[in-house]
């Protein structure tokens, strides 16, 4: 199997909260780590990729210090989103691969629903 | 950035029927393509994978690949309601270094009682 866990599933907090999402690979080691973001009815947008032990490469118009990303073992990483307002609500979906090269499947954790009120 | 296109749909099937969703992709030097199912308000399941030009047959599911015209496909026999969902075809790209997958759209499948 390939059980990747995300927590919290959902959040409901108040305008400028830090909010922290964690996602654990269970049975494999994940070389690497992805976050997702997806708005209602959208397809799914990478924010970021994360190696383990390395600093995450964050795709383009996503800012780095509103989305703070950790990868400090084989089996975490975690998401901070900082200071999170309104529109900073959306589903958050972690992913883990047991490879860097992009030919093994991703697995996807249960997803995050965040709102920011 | 490759890109991956799928009809958005709905693609509407009766319940028994064969669904046949498709996926072009732009990337010429793509070797894998994933299959995910993800429901509405849940996070995308993977259903297959296949790397070899032909068929791969999982249950009632069969990817098809066809790399000479740049087409992926996934049949779902004997559709049930419970395969309603929406249907997301993906495939690796590299750039730089970096590894990711890029999703298509994907297709809406209704499968009608």
């Amino acid at each position: 199997g390939a059980v990747v866990s995300q927590h919290p599933s959902r959040v409901i907090c108040k305008s400028g909260t830090s909010v922290k999402i964690e996602c654990r690979s269970l049975d494999f080691q994940a070389t690497t780590m992805f976050w997702y973001r997806q708005f209602p009815k959208k397809s799914l947008m990478l924010m970021a990729t994360s190696n383990e032990g390395s600093k995450a490469t964050y795709e383009q118009g996503v800012e780095k210090d509103k989305f703070l990303i950790n990868h400090a073992s084989l089996t975490l990483s975690t998401l901070t989103v900082t200071s999170a307002h309104p529109e900073d609500s959306s589903f958050y979906i972690c992913s883990a691969s047991r490879d860097s090269r992009g030919d093994q499947p991703q697995h996807f954790g249960d997803g995050t629903r965040l709102s920011i009120l | 950035q490759k890109e991956v296109e799928q009809n958005s749909g709905p693609l509407s099937v009766p319940e028994g029927a064969i669904a046949s969703l498709n996926c072009t992709y732009s990337d010429r030097g793509s070797q894998s393509f994933f299959w995910y199912r993800q429901y509405s308000g849940k996070s995308p399941e993977l259903i297959m994978f296949i790397y070899s030009n032909g068929d791969k047959e999982d249950g009632r599911f069969t990817a098809q690949l066809n790399k000479a015209s740049q087409y992926v496909s996934l049949l779902i026999r004997d559709s049930q309601p419970s395969d309603s969902a929406t249907y997301l075809c993906a495939v690796p790209w590299s750039l730089m270094g970096r590894r990711a997958l890029t999703f298509g759209s994907g297709t809406r499948l209704q499968v009608q009682p």
